[in-house]
């Protein structure tokens, strides 16, 4: 069965960069056969994709933030990142890690998400 | 971007009766529409994939359909534990998008 937990700080100070790590179990992260994305949920709304990247190191973000998301993945410690730059309250949501298969193109394995909030 | 309209953004219901939730997307995406149940203070759960084609061990209570632009999630018969936020995605093209929920409630 495969799990995906996130890790990193509760508390970012506004224009500092808030860096999450999401650690794969059962399940390789250097299949060919997924992406590995982040989103993210303000309290009471909706969801945001925020990008994804492939085991080559490809990475795909949303335009909304992509000057300041970097995505990585770490294939020894079947890890990926997300680092977030220059923060601020807007930022502040429960983040989630998520597997995405490539050929059905959908998010079937979810973390449990990771409250950030942003302090001034 | 492509637009996900979700309707209604909530509906009461009852046990045993029958629910569909609308999405309306802003361009054509093909069958790539995903939903998803959400509870509250967990993560999203995948429920329909491709439209129409249903996540291993969901209840075949769950269904989905598509028309054109638009798709609709159906709950044949609804059950205590179905009572969440369903949120339909895009995944034709990135950035991916969700539409913005519809809470379903018990009446």
């Amino acid at each position: 069965q495969v799990q995906l937990q996130e890790s990193g700080p509760g508390l970012v100070k506004s224009s500092q960069t808030l860096s999450l790590t999401c650690t794969v179990s059962g399940g390789s992260i250097s299949s060919g056969s997924y992406y590995w994305s982040w989103m993210r949920q303000p309290a009471g709304k909706g969801l945001e994709w925020i990008g994804r990247i492939f085991v080559s190191g490809g990475t795909n973000y949303n335009p909304s933030l992509n000057s300041r998301v970097t995505i990585s993945v770490d294939t020894s410690k079947n890890q990926f990142s997300l680092q977030l730059s220059s923060v601020t309250a807007a930022d502040t949501a429960v983040y989630y890690c998520a597997r995405e298969v490539v050929r059905g193109v959908n998010l079937d394995y979810w973390g449990q998400g990771a409250l950030v909030t942003v302090s001034s | 971007d492509i637009q996900m309209t979700q309707s209604p953004s909530s509906l009461s219901a009852s046990v045993g009766e029958r629910v569909t939730v609308t999405c309306r997307a802003s361009q054509s995406i093909s069958s790539y529409l995903n939903w998803y149940q959400q509870k509250s203070g967990t993560a999203p759960k995948l429920l329909i994939y491709a439209a129409s084609s249903l996540q291993s061990g969901v209840p075949s209570r769950f269904s989905g359909s598509t028309s054109g632009t638009d798709f609709t999630l159906t709950i044949s018969s609804l059950q205590p534990e179905d009572f969440a936020t369903y949120y339909c995605q895009q995944s034709y093209i990135t950035p991916y998008t969700f539409g913005q929920g519809t809470k379903l409630e018990i009446k």
